[in-house]
């Protein structure tokens, strides 16, 4: 079946570097992908939703020089945190939009030291 | 500003009894109510889904309650088994937005032996 694989799973960093997460669609094309940030214990928070060929939307109060997103291909987005501090230490998930239904990845824990 | 409001924030239940875990939601436009199923570390997977043009939907132990003119909808288990121990989420989308979804604030069940 159709999967979404993120990676990696699991970065711990320095505080002021940069760190990519990758979202891959497995065996099928996505032209949107949603990135969202969960704290422990607590809902999913949609951060952005990121479109193929074109520049991603940011929610509210998110900021997009903050996390930089690319959809570079139908299978592909990345969400870069830039210059990392210890409050952005979190889970991030993306999920796949296909016709059925989202699929969501695995996450992956950020811990920025 | 939440869009779907979920409750209980955590239950407890006897192994072989009935988890119940509730939503409401104030937007009509959404069409589409899934549940997910979190394990720790992991990335949300569809449990079960539903489209406001049915009233109940059931997959072995678990079933969706949704009642269109009250705005709610609910989660039942069946035969609770200490593997469903897990966090749970509602969630609501409009087809439109493609696959943007709401998600409620979750559910954390523990179900003891």
């Amino acid at each position: 079946g159709a999967v979404v694989s993120q990676h990696p799973s699991r970065v711990i960093c320095k505080s002021g570097t940069s760190v990519k997460i990758e979202c891959r669609s497995l065996d099928f094309q996505a032209t949107t992908m949603f990135w969202y940030r969960q704290f422990p214990k607590q809902s999913l928070m949609l951060m952005a939703t990121s479109n193929e060929g074109s520049k991603a939307t940011y929610e509210q109060g998110v900021e997009k020089d903050k996390f930089l997103i690319n959809h570079a291909s139908l299978t592909l987005s990345t969400l870069t945190v830039t210059s990392a501090h210890p409050e952005d230490s979190s889970f991030y998930i993306c999920s796949a939009v296909r016709v059925a239904g989202p699929i969501f990845g695995p996450g992956t824990r950020l811990t920025v030291l | 500003q939440q869009q779907v409001k979920q409750s209980p924030q955590s239950l407890i239940v006897q192994k072989g009894g009935i988890s119940i875990i509730n939503c409401a939601y104030e937007n009509t436009a959404f069409d589409y109510f899934p549940w997910y199923q979190q394990f720790p570390g992991k990335g949300p997977a569809l449990l079960i889904a539903i489209r406001p043009d049915v009233s109940e939907k059931k997959e072995g132990r678990f079933t969706i309650s949704f009642n269109k003119s009250a705005k709610q909808f609910s989660l039942h288990i069946m035969d609770s088994q200490p593997g469903d121990s897990a966090t749970y989420f509602c969630a609501a989308s409009m087809y439109d937005t493609g696959n943007q979804f709401y998600f409620g604030t979750g559910t954390s069940l523990t179900v003891i032996p």
